[in-house]
């Protein structure tokens, strides 16, 4: 399957620091997206990468995606509270879309 | 803001029962999907759906399950004989293109007992 999987599963850091998320996936793909669910509520879409792009930036969000590897990496920076979430990435490929398993965030104010 | 709306946000049936799902899309969006998030796991694709027919679907999505858009602006889904393992979050999402950028609704926990 072309499930992704996002490491670390959890991650806690303080407010100010940044996260760092990975996000590795089994086939070719034309393109990933990064979303965000906090707890019960729906995912909302925060950036998407396409195949032949390496890296992108949206606002406090930076994301890399290596095609060799098959991973990618969403970075925000100075977190804040309100990050505290979910976060997943999605991947397209083979007319297929597939969520990984996700990364919990915490910001400790 | 345009959003994607999903009724009911709570249903609760009795295993064997039928449920539709609804949702209304974003009105100038083309493609919808419905996913499915069993509790503390992942999100999983169930099916996409354009031009008033399925493109895709997942091998979740047997014969039990259907979806249609019988107006211009509701997308539903329809399980016809729930199961216990049916018990899950259900999530309808929508895109201008395919593939892009989705708009995830609230969401319609399904309770099957």
């Amino acid at each position: 399957s072309q499930q992704g999987e996002e490491d670390p599963q959890a991650l806690s850091i303080q407010e100010g620091e940044n996260a760092t998320m990975n996000c590795s996936y089994k086939t070719s793909i034309n393109n990933l997206q990064w979303y965000r669910q906090n707890s019960g509520r729906g995912l909302v879409h925060l950036i998407l990468i396409r195949s032949n792009e390496r890296e992108k930036h949206s606002g406090r969000l930076r994301v890399t995606l290596d095609t060799s590897k098959k991973s990618s990496s969403l970075l925000i920076t100075a977190s804040r509270a309100a990050d505290t979430a979910s976060y997943f990435c999605a991947t397209f490929g083979g007319n297929q879309f597939y969520f990984g398993t996700g990364t919990s965030l915490t910001v400790i104010p | 803001e345009p959003e994607v709306t999903q009724t009911p946000s709570h249903q609760v049936t009795q295993m064997g029962q039928e449920v539709i799902l609804r949702c209304v899309p974003i009105s100038n969006h083309l493609y919808f999907y419905w996913y499915r998030q069993i509790l503390g796991q992942k999100v999983e694709f169930l099916v996409s759906f354009y031009n008033n027919e399925i493109s895709e679907k997942s091998e979740i999505f047997d014969d039990q399950f259907s979806v249609e858009r019988p107006d211009g602006s509701n997308f539903t889904l329809k399980i016809r004989s729930t199961k216990l393992e049916d018990s899950a979050m259900y999530f309808c999402a929508s895109s201008s293109q395919s593939y892009n950028e989705q708009f995830f609704g609230p969401g319609t926990r399904l309770t099957v007992l």
